[in-house]
């Protein structure tokens, strides 16, 4: 079965510095997916960032780029020039394929704030 | 564009009365889940649709039902909510190979 692990309940970063957000995850499975969502306090889940087990670069999307060590099997989150509006909890999840639906296992997630 | 869109965006129902929440998308996808998120918890898989075949969790209460009438709906029936429904309530859609897509979820009291 698949399992996702973040290990940090909190975290704390100062406004326009780095952090990185841990995501360890378990599966037997070649194939599959890692995500990265996060969920401000109204509580949308937005999606920042893919990665596809097969992919051969780290994936980026602007200040989000995925630190992915296949062989430790874990697939960090690294936000660059934090912003107060990163403030969040942030959800790793990896997609368990299941014929043609994709269901998404959560890790427990981690609250991020900023500060000024 | 909102492509997830979710009604209401809170709503409050009495102990035992039965409510409906509703999930739209503009995207065609084939696949509408259900999630329950309590506070401070992960999202937790409540069923989805791969289009008009339902799937549900194992551990899902009877209480809840759903309804798919076309590609672009879902609902979720909650036949008598309890004190322990209290909840957001997120709708997402997804296709073949890549992640889901969110609603913006309706946040549930029960009084």
């Amino acid at each position: 079965a698949q399992k996702i692990t973040q290990t940090q309940p909190g975290m704390f970063v100062q406004e326009k510095e780095a952090v990185t957000l841990d995501c360890t995850y378990d599966t037997s499975d070649p194939s599959y997916g890692l995500f990265w969502y996060k969920q401000p306090s109204s509580g949308e889940m937005i999606f920042l960032i893919y990665q596809g087990s097969y992919d051969q670069q780290n994936a980026t999307e602007g200040r989000y780029s995925l630190n992915f060590q296949k062989a430790r099997k874990s697939a960090n989150l690294v936000i660059s020039a934090s912003q107060l509006g990163d403030s969040a909890m942030y959800f790793c999840a990896m997609r368990a394929a299941q014929g043609g639906s994709e269901k998404l296992v959560f890790g427990k997630g981690t609250k991020l704030t900023v500060n000024p | 564009d909102a492509m997830v869109i979710q009604n209401p965006r809170y709503q409050v129902t009495q102990f035992g009365k039965p409510v409906t929440l509703s999930c739209s998308q503009t995207l065609n996808h084939n696949v509408m889940y259900w999630y329950q998120q309590k506070s401070s918890q992960a999202p937790k898989l409540l069923f989805h649709y791969y289009d008009k075949d339902f799937n549900n969790e194992a551990d899902t209460p009877d209480n809840f039902q759903s309804r798919r009438p076309n590609t672009s709906f879902c609902f979720l029936d909650i036949r008598s909510p309890g004190l322990g429904d209290a909840a957001m309530y997120l709708c997402a859609t997804s296709i073949p190979g890549r992640g889901q897509y969110f609603g913006p979820g309706t946040r549930l009291t029960v009084t």
